[in-house]
């Protein structure tokens, strides 16, 4: 299996752009998870899904962000306008649900927005 | 509110020695806990899971302990090589599946 696979691995934009995040989750998993992991905040859940329905979205930062999983093997995270302070790296996570919730992680988005 | 508290940021020990790091929790009550080790500039990688109703699980030179009345857990690598060096998360898992990982802390294994 080639894990969870996230797009773009890096990217760069001026502030009020609009910025997508992609990740496709492992073959079979149930549940999806969006992180953000910054050196002052640590690793922060910012909405997780079960069978593509958002289940708790209370981490995302605030309305400017939003996130989608159309279908099991697709989901994306998007930041309109985008500010400096959004800038982190973000991580997508899969994980089978129903057996403890081991989480399998994408190698992240280092997103840096000037 | 909650909060988890990961020992000490970092951590120095002797190659050979064994590695006890902690994870400490207020007002949370997780059926989950898990342990993440994180390597520079990749993502977290899954290691041990425990349930609350266990008190120790076992993975190879891997132990970790969880007590529901302390609020803690504890994390032990045995005969410590340098490759066990990397930052290492706790991590509390609701039943519906929300977690919170805590800040994590980072060993170094000295040969």
């Amino acid at each position: 299996d080639a894990g969870v696979i996230q797009s773009p691995r890096h990217e760069v934009t001026e502030m009020g752009q609009e910025v997508t995040l992609r990740c496709k989750p492992i073959s079979g998993h149930n549940s999806l998870f969006w992180y953000r992991q910054t050196m002052m905040r640590g690793l922060e859940l910012l909405i997780y899904f079960n069978n593509n329905v958002p289940i708790d979205d209370s981490g995302m930062p605030e309305d400017r962000f939003s996130a989608k999983m159309p279908n099991a093997s697709f989901s994306t995270l998007k930041i309109q306008p985008s500010e400096p302070r959004d800038s982190a790296v973000y991580f997508c996570a899969s994980s089978p649900a129903g057996q403890g919730y081991e989480q399998y992680f994408g190698p992240g988005t280092r997103l840096t927005v000037t | 509110s909650q909060k988890i508290e990961q020992n000490s940021e970092a951590l120095n020990i002797q190659e050979g020695k064994t590695a006890t790091l902690t994870c400490n929790y207020t007002n949370y009550s997780p059926a989950y806990l898990q342990w993440y080790r994180q390597d520079p500039g990749r993502g977290p990688v899954f290691l041990l899971l425990i349930r609350e109703n266990e008190k120790e699980k076992r993975k190879e030179r891997l132990k970790v302990t969880f007590d529901t009345t302390l609020k803690q857990s504890l994390f032990h690598i045995t005969a410590s090589q340098p490759a066990d060096s990397a930052t290492y998360l706790c991590a509390l898992f609701t039943n519906a599946g929300k977690s919170t990982f805590g800040d994590g802390t980072t060993l170094t294994v000295k040969p």
